[in-house]
């Protein structure tokens, strides 16, 4: 079993709409998680961080769930330039990062 | 400030040749990663330096795969006798220290092995 798992969607959605997208990590040592934002033949970039009290930045807000091991991510009023694939990411307890697989979403018009 | 470069951006070689990609972390950054990324696919990681050192080599998926990094700076990734399944966007990454920390990529070199 992979340490993060995300559904790999994609998630078709209108502008205006909200969108979550959730990961599940198997390793219960993580302790950081970030959320990253990839554009098609980009390189990943930082979405923001997961903190446990949870985050918000503007129409994004993370949240972390350690009891059920999973993170959100929770996009209000999509707009179209949301559209990329959203990587998740757990330290797996370990100093190597553990990416997810990612969750493409597409906000159309 | 400067971030991550790679270098070459794009690089189309003959299969059994040898490669080698460049990686020029962001100044002071300890921690180093490499991955790989193939067409439609998540990130496959393949090897992290803390300094010069490499702690987790785990991910390199043959012996042909190589990696060094000097001076706690640049990195290169070689692959010796390339074949048409290593033909995929090789990313590099650093941070300040471990995994713990925001990764910042470069903008890749995309190998094409014919």
């Amino acid at each position: 079993r992979k340490e993060v798992e995300q559904d790999p969607g994609p998630f078709n959605v209108p502008e205006g709409a909200t969108v979550a997208f959730n990961c599940t990590y198997s390793n219960s040592a993580s302790q950081s998680f970030f959320w990253y934002r990839q554009d098609c033949r980009k390189e990943p970039k930082l979405l923001m961080s997961v903190y446990s009290s949870g985050n918000e930045d503007g129409r994004f807000t993370a949240q972390l769930n350690r009891a059920s091991q999973y993170i959100s991510l929770l996009i209000r009023d999509s707009k179209l330039s949301d559209s990329a694939t959203y990587l998740c990411v757990g330290s797996g307890g370990s100093y190597i990062p553990t990416f997810g697989r990612g969750t493409s979403l597409i906000v159309h018009p | 400030g400067a971030g991550v470069s790679q270098s070459p951006s794009n690089k189309v070689t003959e299969k059994g040749k040898d490669v080698e990609l460049r990686c020029d972390p962001i100044s002071g950054h300890t921690a180093l990663y490499w991955y790989r990324q193939s067409l439609g696919q998540g990130l496959e990681f393949l090897i992290y330096f803390q300094g010069n050192s490499a702690p987790d080599k785990s991910g390199l998926p043959s012996d042909r795969f190589s990696a060094e990094r000097t001076g706690g700076s640049v990195s290169t990734l070689t692959i010796q006798r390339t074949q048409q399944e290593d033909s995929a966007v090789y990313l590099c990454a650093s941070s300040l220290g471990t995994g713990a920390d925001t990764q910042y990529f470069g903008p890749g070199t995309r190998l094409t092995v014919l």
